[in-house]
């Protein structure tokens, strides 16, 4: 699996958009860009997924730059409770099966 | 519909004890994944298993550590001789059989085991 890049830490006050930016440069044409995050002691939790259009879901909604090579993750209206460690991980739907997760954003909702 | 099921959700052990963690998967998953999550680090896949079939087992520890997912009954996460730096958030997650699954996997709340 290609590894992605993430800043460490991110600050989005309540109620604003949170944009969280995934560099995965080496992607290869048969891997998906999936998202996940941890609230503080619980498991992971998927969020979205994409191969090469943007997707949205209840949750949020995922960016692909058309050369796939970066994306953007955005919460549109984060809250306290959207403050977790998030996760980008690329993954190709076949073969190997295991999540390679990075050491991600800690992202703070600030009220 | 349950979700993952891990228990004990806490295990406090003894050095030189073994520790054994069960995770059930959701209905209708037969892939079970082990990460294991030391303090304050991101997430270590450890391995990766269909019924009573190991398929990738790369992130073990070649000694001490053991997994197990019997044609009946829960995943098994076995470490023996439990030492202090096995202490941490052993976290397991599941999927369905087709390796195109649209949600990734669904993960359960963890198993937090502390030597003493």
């Amino acid at each position: 699996d290609a590894k992605t890049t993430q800043p460490p830490s991110m600050d989005c006050a309540e109620g604003r958009a949170a944009n969280l930016p995934c560099n995965h440069s080496t992607i290869s044409g048969n891997e998906y860009v999936y998202w996940y995050r941890q609230i503080h002691s619980q498991g992971p939790q998927y969020i979205i997924h994409g191969l090469k259009n943007n997707e949205t879901n209840e949750m949020a909604s995922l960016i692909i730059t058309e050369d796939r090579k970066s994306s953007t993750l955005i919460l549109p209206h984060a809250t306290l409770r959207d403050t977790a460690v998030y996760y980008c991980i690329v993954r190709a739907q076949t073969g190997a099966n295991n999540l390679f997760f990075g050491t991600g954003t800690r992202l703070t909702v600030i009220p | 519909n349950a979700g993952v099921m891990q228990n004990p959700r806490h295990l406090v052990r003894r050095r030189g004890q073994e520790a054994r963690l069960r995770c059930s998967p959701m209905k209708g998953h037969s892939h079970v994944y082990w990460y294991r999550q030391l303090p304050e680090e991101g997430l270590k896949f450890m391995v990766y298993l269909q019924k009573e079939n190991i398929i990738d087992e790369s992130g073990m520890p070649k000694e001490r550590f053991s997994a197990e997912f019997p044609k009946e009954g829960p995943s098994i996460l076995r470490i023996q001789q439990v030492v202090r730096g096995d202490s941490a958030a052993y976290f397991c997650a599941s999927s369905p059989p087709s390796q195109r699954s649209n949600y990734g996997y669904t993960f359960g709340s963890g198993t937090r085991l502390t030597v003493v």
